[in-house]
């Protein structure tokens, strides 16, 4: 089945900087990847999505890209802010059954912004 | 904002026990989904559900586990017997129909003793 590979673990930037996060997948047929942010004591809360028709997209300060022929996808964040800090996860949804659209996350990047 | 509600947000059980974790998706939704996460470890999914059926569960999803959408609102997730490796974080999740992202709720966390 679909594996999600996440890097790095954690993820230390100074304010202002910019950060990136990567993920693999392994099925290719997998054709939806959202990224998700997760802050303390939270549920998971959609940022920023991408489907496998597109190579690249972007929302203000956050931007998603897709390489199909690699199967990797990365988040990108720009001028961070204290409130960026959070737990990051990637995900795929695999080719599976009609409609289901199970989600498969990555390992998960504590993102740390440093004032 | 319409979001995905989830209750309790904190329940302790004895090994054994059966709970049911309750969900209220939003209202226009068609799937929903049930995942968990063990603590520091990634989300996993559980199952989905269409038009109150099963559509895929995964190898976590066992005998002791059922969902029922039991009215047109609330959608649950039942552990019959309880076990210690039970305890974790679930996480309720819908989305509209056709290509769609998933909407998940703030979880219950569920300890087992």
């Amino acid at each position: 089945g679909e594996n999600v590979e996440q890097h790095p673990s954690t993820l230390s930037v100074q304010e202002g900087d910019s950060a990136v996060i990567k993920c693999t997948y392994s099925d290719s047929a997998s054709n939806y990847f959202p990224w998700y942010k997760q802050e303390l004591g939270k549920g998971p809360q959609l940022i920023i999505d991408i489907r496998s028709n597109v190579g690249e997209k972007k929302d203000q300060r956050i931007a998603v890209t897709l390489n199909k022929t690699a199967k990797h996808f990365s988040l990108h964040i720009t001028e961070t802010q204290p409130e960026d800090s959070a737990v990051y996860f990637c995900a795929a949804t695999p080719l599976g059954i009609q409609g289901a659209q199970k989600l498969v996350f990555g390992q998960g990047t504590r993102l740390t912004i440093n004032p | 904002e319409p979001e995905v509600t989830q209750t309790p947000s904190h329940q302790v059980t004895q090994m054994g026990q059966e709970v049911i974790l309750r969900c209220v998706p939003i209202s226009n939704h068609l799937y929903f989904y049930w995942y968990r996460q063990i603590l520091g470890q990634k989300v996993e999914f559980l199952v989905s559900f269409y038009n109150n059926e099963i559509s895929e569960k995964s190898e976590i999803f066992d005998d002791q586990f059922s969902v029922e959408r039991p009215d047109g609102s609330n959608f649950t997730l039942k552990i019959r017997s309880t076990k210690l490796e039970d305890s974790a974080m679930y996480f309720c999740a819908s989305r509209t129909g056709g290509p769609s992202a998933q909407f998940f709720g703030p979880g219950t966390r569920l300890t087992v003793l």
